[in-house]
């Protein structure tokens, strides 16, 4: 069964300094992996997704399968970086999102 | 965007009624809807997935008859928590994807809340 997980619940970093939000996957598929963000009192949206190889706000994720992780890094957070992130997986055919169980970024001045 | 609302955004009952959730698809058709539920400070879990003019395919351990749902139409899926308890207290989020790119939106989710 594929399975998402995000070691760390909380992450606490200075303003401009570097961000890494962890993600490990097991699939026996071929993944598919996203970030999706939520900000507070929004709703959940996508970030990006590891097919596009797009950096967005900044940040960037490779995909590394020998390591079975999908990270998400920015090297200079900024304080409007504070928000939800849930790493995951498609599988199904692509239809169906497993989802980690998400890291709170905070990020202080 | 594309934008996907939910409707009501809170709800509370009163134990062993039903209670009805919309989910539309604002600006786009969707073929197919999904439905997931989240618990306090976990992660979202996939219940069931909405397909327009057909049945729901639910996950293992969702109870269909517990949770039913309807997709009458390309904008429009529905979740009824039927028989309502306590342990339904939960957040619900439907999510719709966009034809053609395949991206999912999310709903803002609905907050239930049996007595």
């Amino acid at each position: 069964a594929q399975r998402v997980t995000q070691p760390e619940k909380l992450l606490s970093v200075f303003k401009g300094a570097p961000v890494e939000l962890k993600c490990n996957y097991s699939y026996s598929g071929s993944p598919e992996l996203f970030w999706y963000v939520q900000y507070s009192r929004q709703r959940l949206q996508l970030l990006l997704r590891h097919i596009s190889r797009e950096s967005i706000k900044g940040f960037t994720a490779d995909l590394n399968k020998g390591e079975t992780s999908f990270h998400l890094k920015k090297p200079f957070a900024q304080e409007e970086d504070s928000a939800m992130y849930y790493c995951a997986l498609s599988w199904g055919g692509g239809n169906k999102l497993t989802f980690g169980t998400g890291t709170q970024l905070k990020v202080e001045l | 965007g594309a934008v996907v609302s939910q409707h009501p955004s809170r709800v509370i009952c009163k134990s062993g009624t039903s209670v009805k959730i919309e989910c539309r698809s604002l600006d786009f058709q969707a073929t197919t809807m999904f439905w997931y539920r989240q618990f306090p400070k976990q992660s979202l879990m996939l219940m069931a997935t909405s397909n327009e003019g057909s049945k729901a395919t639910y996950e293992q351990g969702v109870e269909k008859d517990k949770f039913l749902i309807n997709h009458a139409s390309l904008t429009l899926s529905t979740l009824t928590v039927t028989s309502a308890h306590p342990e339904d207290s939960s957040f619900y989020i439907c999510s719709a994807r966009l034809a053609g790119t395949g991206e999912l939106f999310f709903g803002e989710g609905s907050r239930l809340t049996v007595l």
